[in-house]
C-alpha cells in the first residue's frame, strides 16, 4: 500500500538555525499538508498546499515557516530561525484529488531544538 | 472557528468488550469526519471516516455514527483486542475552510485494552 515517507525521523538543531523537513507524499495525491504535535497534545494544522501554492495556513505558520514542492515528488517544510517552542513532532500528510478526501499521514519527524 | 471536543480522554476496557469514543463539533456545515489511530512513535493512521450524507459506516469491528442534529459523531470498536490499544483522534474541517482540506483534531482518547 502506498505511504507517505518523512525524513529524517529525528532532527536535533540549535536554536536560531534553519531546518528543513522532508516528505514524499503518495504519488497520485494532489493535496499536501503539514501538521505538528507537541508531546502529549493534539495534532495541529500548519498549512495546506495545492497546485503549487499555499491554500490555507494557521496562525502558527508565521514568516519563519515556508513550504516548497521543489520537484515532482518531494514536499518540504522549512523553519528559518528555529525557536525552543518549535520542538514537536511534525507530520506530513497527503490527500487525493479534492480537499475533503482522506488524508494519509507519515510517521513524522521529531524536531528537538536545543 | 471549529471546535472539536473529544471524550473521554482515557478509556480502559477488558479484552472483548466494546469501546465508544465521542466527538462533538460546532459547525453544522462540516461534512467530513475522519477517525485516526496513533500508535506510539507513529503517525496518525486513518481507520474510518464518514460523510454527512450517511448516518453510519462499518468496517469489520469498527463503526462510526453521525448525528448531524446533535453535531456529534462516535467511534465504536467491538470485540476489542490488545492491539487496539492506542490514542484515537477524531477530526473535522473548520467553517470556511472551503476545499483546502484543513482538519481540526480532537484532544485524543487513550484506549487501553486489558488482556
Amino acid at each position: 500500500e502506498p505511504e507517505v515517507t518523512q525524513t529524517p525521523s529525528h532532527q536535533v538543531t540549535q536554536m536560531g538555525q534553519e531546518v528543513i523537513l522532508r516528505c514524499v507524499p503518495i504519488s497520485n495525491h494532489l493535496y499536501f499538508y503539514w501538521y505538528r504535535q507537541i508531546l502529549g497534545q493534539k495534532v495541529e494544522f500548519l498549512v495546506s498546499f495545492y497546485n503549487n501554492e499555499i491554500s490555507e495556513k494557521s496562525e502558527i505558520f508565521d514568516d519563519q515557516f515556508s513550504v516548497e514542492r521543489p520537484d515532482g515528488s518531494n514536499f518540504t517544510l522549512k523553519i528559518r530561525s528555529t525557536k525552543l517552542e518549535d520542538s514537536a513532532m511534525y507530520f506530513c500528510a497527503s490527500g487525493g484529488s479534492y480537499g475533503d478526501q482522506p488524508q494519509h499521514f507519515g510517521d513524522g519527524t521529531r524536531l528537538s531544538i536545543l | 472557528g471549529e471546535n472539536v471536543e473529544q471524550h473521554p480522554s482515557t478509556l480502559s476496557v477488558q479484552e472483548g468488550d466494546s469501546a465508544v469514543i465521542k466527538c462533538t463539533y460546532s459547525d453544522s456545515a462540516s461534512n467530513y469526519f475522519p477517525w485516526y489511530k496513533q500508535e506510539l512513535g507513529k503517525g496518525p493512521q486513518l481507520i474510518i471516516d464518514i460523510r454527512s450524507n450517511v448516518g453510519e459506516k462499518k468496517d469489520q469491528r469498527i463503526a462510526v455514527t453521525l448525528n448531524k442534529t446533535a453535531k456529534h459523531f462516535s467511534l465504536h470498536i467491538t470485540e476489542t483486542q490488545p492491539e487496539d490499544s492506542a490514542v484515537y483522534f477524531c477530526a473535522a474541517p473548520p467553517p470556511g475552510s472551503g476545499n483546502t482540506g484543513k482538519l481540526i483534531f480532537g484532544q485524543g482518547t487513550t484506549l487501553q485494552v486489558k488482556p
